[in-house]
């Protein structure tokens, strides 16, 4: 069935960093491909999508490219903020399946410390 | 911005009692779904519903659950008799439609704790 990986947490950066957080999924057919994060004591916020391959999605300085000859949609931000501190998940819909349902990754928990 | 809304924010039961989460999903979106995270697991499907009906189930939504829109704004999971297994936070999500590249719009969630 379909499923997709992120890269074990939690991620510790200062200010300013670089970051990368790997997602690699496992589907047949034409998935879409989403970002989600969940601040502290909320609820889970689209961050960015992509629909097809090639399609980069973008919000609020992050981005992710939806790569289907590596199975992958890694979300990347140039320079992060400590209010970027959060549990981001990466997931997808209409595999293997085309059905409805969301399939999540574990979560990466990023903490950015001033 | 329309947003998903959840009640209770944290709900204590009893084990083997019923207990009834309530969602209000955006107001002009037609799918309604329910997931759920077990500390320290993944977020999991539980089911969506479309036009009154069940469109998608999970292997985790037994008989013990339900769902239900009694009026045109609510949406409901009922959970029958209640298991220690059954605490974690409930997440509500809607979206505009069920194409693949519609988004869902998750709440806060409900919080559910099984004594």
């Amino acid at each position: 069935g379909d499923s997709v990986t992120q890269m074990e947490g939690p991620v510790t950066l200062s200010e300013e960093a670089f970051l990368t957080i790997n997602c690699t999924y496992t589907a047949t057919g034409y998935p879409s491909l989403f970002w989600y994060v969940q601040y502290p004591g909320e609820g889970l916020q689209l961050l960015l999508k992509a629909t097809k391959a090639d399609d980069k999605g973008s919000n609020k300085g992050f981005e992710a490219t939806y790569r289907k000859e590596t199975t992958s949609f890694h979300l990347e931000k140039g320079s992060v903020q400590v209010s970027d501190s959060a549990v981001y998940f990466c997931a997808l819909k209409g595999g293997n399946q085309a059905g409805t349902a969301l399939i999540f990754g574990k979560g990466t928990t990023l903490s950015v410390s001033s | 911005e329309p947003e998903v809304t959840q009640t209770p924010s944290h709900q204590v039961t009893q084990m083997g009692q019923e207990v009834i989460l309530r969602c209000v999903p955006i107001s002009n979106h037609l799918y309604f779904y329910w997931y759920r995270q077990i500390l320290g697991q993944k977020v999991e499907f539980l089911v969506s519903f479309y036009n009154n009906e069940i469109s998608e189930k999970s292997e985790i939504f037994d008989d013990q659950f339900s769902v239900e829109r009694p009026d045109g704004s609510n949406f409901t999971l009922k959970i029958r008799s209640t298991k220690l297994e059954d605490s974690a936070m409930y997440f509500c999500a809607s979206s505009a439609d069920g194409a693949v590249n519609q988004p869902q719009h998750f709440g806060d969630g409900t919080r559910l704790s099984i004594l």
